[in-house]
């Protein structure tokens, strides 16, 4: 059973630009959320999708964006990069609500 | 608001020792609670989920124990090895209003050989 699928694995940008990142859940999972790793602040909740709704957002400006396909799959989008932005990107799947979180191996970008 | 706790937030120990991760949280009101491992630069690793319901669960050499009246959770690594070096983090999700989790900074464990 294949896990949760992160795409790029590494990407670096420059401020302004704007970038998409891509996660597969394990199949038969509907809930597919976004976290931000940084050394400073952690894992912070960026949002969390369910059967192509966003139900949670996180506290971040809206350069930060996300959707759901109807195969489960989501993306999510920044636009004008900032230098700030630089981290670890995870996504996770659920099977659903309050269920055991299964992560990918994250996206790191780099924001020169 | 959840609050997580990890204590200590670095930990380094000889080959074979037994240790306990600490987890503190501020609200009792909580459905699950999920360790994690994060090995550098890479995702995270689901270790052992333990319901409310629950006391404790087990798998192989980790023990992890949840004690919602006093806000803690520890995780039990028996006769510890090089291999068992990573970060560990540990995520409360509430069982009211909002079930996104809340995680800890973690604990940066070192089993030298």
């Amino acid at each position: 059973k294949a896990g949760v699928t992160q795409t790029p694995r590494y990407l670096i940008k420059t401020r302004g630009q704007q970038v998409t990142l891509s996660c597969s859940p394990i199949s038969g999972h509907r809930s597919v959320s976004w976290y931000q790793q940084t050394p400073g602040q952690g894992l912070q909740f960026l949002f969390e999708y369910f059967s192509e709704t966003q139900r949670n957002k996180g506290n971040f400006p809206g350069r930060f964006s996300g959707r759901q396909f109807s195969n489960s799959r989501s993306e999510m989008n920044v636009s004008t990069l900032e230098l700030g932005d630089s981290a670890l990107y995870l996504c996770a799947s659920s099977f659903g609500v309050r269920e055991e979180l299964f992560f990918g191996e994250g996206s790191r970008l780099t924001v020169l | 608001k959840q609050e997580v706790t990890q204590i200590p937030a670095a930990l380094s120990v000889p080959e074979g020792e037994n240790l306990v991760l600490n987890c503190s949280f501020t609200d009792s009101a909580i459905y699950n609670l999920q360790w994690f491992r994060q090995d550098p630069g890479k995702g995270l690793t689901s270790l052992l989920l333990i319901q409310s319901s629950q006391r404790e669960q087990t798998s192989g050499r980790l023990n992890a124990s949840l004690d919602k009246s006093s806000g803690r959770s520890t995780l039990y690594i028996a006769a510890s090895q090089p291999g068992d070096s990573a970060t560990y983090l540990c995520a409360g999700t509430p069982s009211g209003g909002s079930y996104i989790p809340t995680f800890g900074r973690g604990t940066s464990l070192i089993v030298h050989p």
